[in-house]
Order: C-alpha cells, then structure tokens, then sequence
C-alpha cells in the first residue's frame, strides 16, 4: 500500500520556539494532505486541510497563524507550530488519501517544555 | 452537533474469541465508514472501508456491519490473538468532501494467550 512518511517522530523543544513537522507521500501524489492532534485516549482532531499550491483550510478553533502548514509540492506538506506552549504538546499525524483510503503517518509527539 | 460513540472502556478477551466493537454515531450521515487499528505512539492503519449501501464487509478474519437505521457499526474480528491487541478507531466520511474524515475515540482491544 501507500506510504506515508513523517518527520519527526519526537521532538522537544523549549517555550516559545518553533518546530516543524514534514509529512511526505512516498509512492504517490498528494494534492490533499489532512493534519490531526490527538491528545492521550482522544479522537484524532482534524486540524487543518493541506491543499497543494493553495491556502490550507483550518478548522472551525484552530489558529492558522500559529500552526502554519505549507504544502509546496505534490508529496510534501509542512505544519509548523509557531511560539510553542506546554498546551500545545499532543501527537500531531498527517494523513494523505489515496482513491478511498487514507494513508497515515507515524506521527509526531512534541513536547514542549 | 456530530458525535461519534466508541466503547471507551478496553475490550479483554482471550485467545480464539471474536471480538466485537461498536461504533454509534449521531447527527450525520456518512456516505461510507472505515475502520482503522492504531498502536501505542503510532499513525492508524486503514483496515476496511464500508459504504452507506453495503451492509456487510469481511477481509480475512474481519468482518464489518453497517446500519444506516440503527447508525451503528459493529467491528468482529474471529479466532482472535495477541497480536490484535491495539485500539480501533471508527472513522465516518463523506458529509464534507470525499475524505475528510471524522474519528471515534477508539476502542482498545487486548487478547490474552
């Protein structure tokens, strides 16, 4: 099946500082790429819409300014968490669809301390 | 507003068993409903796919119900082992655009030898 790959796994980085978080379709094109949070024994929130060559869409409470997602080529997307705070660590996975499926990353645990 | 209803409690059963989850839903009307398994600090993993008009969907040892009447989708997963030990999540779609999907809680399941 498809893969999808996620960078990086782990991150902690300091208060205030910025992470960036890379999310590539290996062995197939992506014009859609999705990005979740998934705080522990939560649902997977859907937090933004990646569109190639275009604006992302967020979702209704999710600060475009502060998570930041480029989407420049066909196999990559980018969410970059701007100014990091505590409350923003969680696990953060991309997910691309292909046909009816939808192709995971490995996901993304940042903390920020 | 959508909800989506998974049984938060961890499911125990012992080896060779069929498991069963649940998965209800309110407020929407998906066009099709998936099925993923997800392990600890990892992406989930597409499992099946039922649409609005199947009533029934198996590969290998899963099996998948759907009751757009009841709004309820039953998971089995027969003669089950250690190795199906994860948390399953039940993912609706359609509603927003093809897929874009909205998540459950998730399940988790643990199979003892």
């Amino acid at each position: 099946g498809a893969v999808v790959s996620q960078h990086p796994s782990r991150v902690i980085c300091k208060s205030g500082t910025s992470v960036k978080i890379e999310c590539r379709s290996l062995d197939f094109q992506a014009t859609t790429m999705f990005w979740y949070r998934q705080f522990p024994k939560q649902s997977l929130m859907l937090m933004a819409t990646s569109n190639e060559g275009s604006k992302a869409t967020y979702e209704q409470g999710v600060e475009k300014d502060k998570f930041l997602i480029n989407h420049a080529s066909l196999t990559l997307s980018t969410l970059t968490v701007t100014s990091a705070h505590p409350e923003d660590s969680s696990f953060y996975i991309c997910s691309a669809p292909d046909h009816t499926e939808a192709f995971f990353g490995q996901g993304t645990r940042l903390t920020v301390v | 507003s959508q909800k989506i209803e998974q049984n938060s409690e961890a499911l125990n059963i012992q080896e060779g068993k069929t498991a069963t989850l649940t998965c209800n839903y309110t407020n929407y009307s998906p066009a099709y409903l998936q099925w993923y398994r997800q392990d600890p600090g990892r992406g989930p993993v597409f499992l099946l796919l039922i649409r609005e008009n199947e009533k029934e969907k198996r590969k290998e040892r899963l099996k998948v119900t759907f009751d757009t009447t009841l709004k309820q989708s039953l998971f089995h997963i027969t003669a089950s082992q250690p190795a199906d030990s994860a948390t399953y999540l039940c993912a609706l779609g359609g509603n927003t655009g093809f897929q874009k999907l909205v998540f459950g809680t998730g399940t988790r399941l643990l199979v003892s030898p």
